[in-house]
């Protein structure tokens, strides 16, 4: 089946020492989209690509980047995870066409220590 | 800008009665609406979708949703409910043409006991 694929499903890492969460999708979607979810918060949009346009959104902190090598990968780069970066990180892709939606993946639950 | 309000943040309710989760939107753009469920450790799975034409939109599950631009609403109905919808609902809306590209409303936890 076509998806949206994130690895690891949960990954712990140490306090400011850098991590990437990785991202593939077989639907051949054109938009990749990085989302913070935060313990009981509602998601938030960190950054999406459309195509290799990446688009940061205005508060997005530095210490997240992000790389859209090819069409179907996607990773998300903290450079110095702090304890406050501990979320569930949701990838999803999109059609940049009219009459679409979001297809979520399963999620990486980021821990830090 | 685009914001989305759920007004209520947990509604329990007993196994095979029905449900109401309500969602109010605001924009001053066409928008697209969305509801969204997440079980605990998952991702989000796409309920139902509002783009365009009939108010009354069906989804997965045996939810609905209608649409009430007067109202800026887009409240989610089942008739029945299932212990396994026992789930975190969000209420999300995106500007026309850009369906990825979420606002998310804080979510309600719906728990259903027997």
């Amino acid at each position: 089946d076509a998806m949206v694929i994130q690895n690891p499903r949960y990954q712990v890492t140490q306090f400011g020492k850098p991590v990437t969460l990785s991202c593939s999708q077989t639907l051949n979607h054109n938009v990749m989209y990085w989302y913070q979810q935060k313990s009981s918060q509602a998601p938030k949009l960190l950054f999406h690509y459309y195509d290799k346009d990446f688009n940061n959104e205005a508060d997005t902190p530095d210490n997240f980047q992000s790389r859209r090598p090819n069409t179907s990968f996607c990773f998300l780069d903290i450079r110095s995870p702090g304890l406050g970066d501990a979320a569930m990180y949701l990838c999803a892709t999109s059609r940049q066409a009219m009459n679409t939606e979001a297809f979520f993946g399963q999620g990486t639950r980021l821990t830090v220590v | 800008a685009q914001s989305v309000t759920q007004l209520d943040s947990q509604v329990p309710v007993f196994e095979e009665a029905p449900v109401e989760l309500r969602c109010n939107y605001s924009s001053s753009v066409s928008v697209y609406l969305f509801w969204y469920v997440q079980y605990p450790n998952q991702g989000l799975q796409l309920l139902l979708k509002y783009l365009s034409g009939s108010t009354l939109v069906k989804g997965i599950n045996g939810f609905e949703a209608e649409f009430n631009k007067s109202q800026t609403s887009f409240h989610l109905r089942k008739p029945s409910v299932h212990i396994s919808d026992t789930a975190e609902y969000f209420c999300a809306v995106s500007q026309y043409n850009q369906g990825g590209k979420l606002i998310f409303g804080q979510g309600t936890e719906l728990s259903v006991k027997p």
